[in-house]
């Protein structure tokens, strides 16, 4: 089993419209949780991070975390064609707080 | 504020020489730092973890012998690609953790192509 999974896609909505993207991950003594945003060719950028379990909100980005569950998603409200980009899901390692390990990363497409 | 710059952005060398790529944090130090892969359409690989004043640590499967990591000073680490071949043309990115801020930042990439 792979250590953090994602959907590969693409996930296509259309502008305006709300993007679910999912995440799950095997170690259940992970606490920390980040998304990341890749456009191509370029290195990622940090969207958003949990730590506890529940919704963090941060203007149209919201990241929900369910431990118990082992899953974390992250909802993009009002999709722009800007946010056409991949997104990657990433926990650290136990034991190494900032080894981060990706997720195959989820590609969404924004339409007008 | 703080960032991790990396250098070259693009290098093409030619099959069977070294190339090296540098990472740098700005305005803040960074112990450890992250050297990941990543081929077209797959996801970033952690190769190896950079740590000051020691040896590298290598994640299964990459050669330690071929990806030389040196991280010399608190700011700087570097990626020397040995005897490159054509199969080692990738994306490569750093990473450094912003304890201050409690977040990871990442280098904008050096694209490899071994011609």
């Amino acid at each position: 089993q792979k250590e953090v999974e994602q959907n590969s896609g693409p996930l296509s909505v259309p502008e305006g419209a709300i993007a679910s993207l999912n995440c799950t991950y095997s170690d259940r003594g992970s606490q920390s949780f980040f998304w990341y945003r890749q456009y191509s060719g370029k290195s990622p950028e940090l969207i958003m991070s949990i730590y506890s379990n529940g919704d963090k909100e941060d203007g149209r980005f919201t990241a929900q975390l369910n431990k118990a569950s082992q899953y974390v998603s992250l909802l993009i409200r009002d999709s722009q064609p800007s946010d056409s980009a991949t997104y990657l899901c990433a926990v650290p390692l136990s034991g190494g707080y900032n080894k981060l390990i990706f997720g195959a990363g989820t590609r969404l497409a924004v339409h007008p | 504020g703080a960032v991790v710059s990396q250098h070259p952005s693009r290098v093409i060398c030619k099959s069977g020489t070294s190339v090296k790529i540098e990472c740098r944090s700005l305005d803040f130090q960074a112990t450890t730092m992250f050297w990941y892969r990543q081929f077209p359409k797959q996801s970033l690989m952690l190769m190896a973890t950079s740590n000051e004043g020691s040896k590298a640590t290598y994640e299964q499967g990459v050669e330690k012998d071929k990806f030389l990591i040196n991280h010399a000073s608190l700011t700087l680490s570097t990626l020397t690609v040995t005897s490159a071949h054509p199969e080692d043309s990738s994306f490569y990115i750093c990473s450094a953790p912003y304890i201050q801020g409690n977040t990871i930042y990442f280098g904008e990439g050096s694209w490899l192509t071994v011609v």
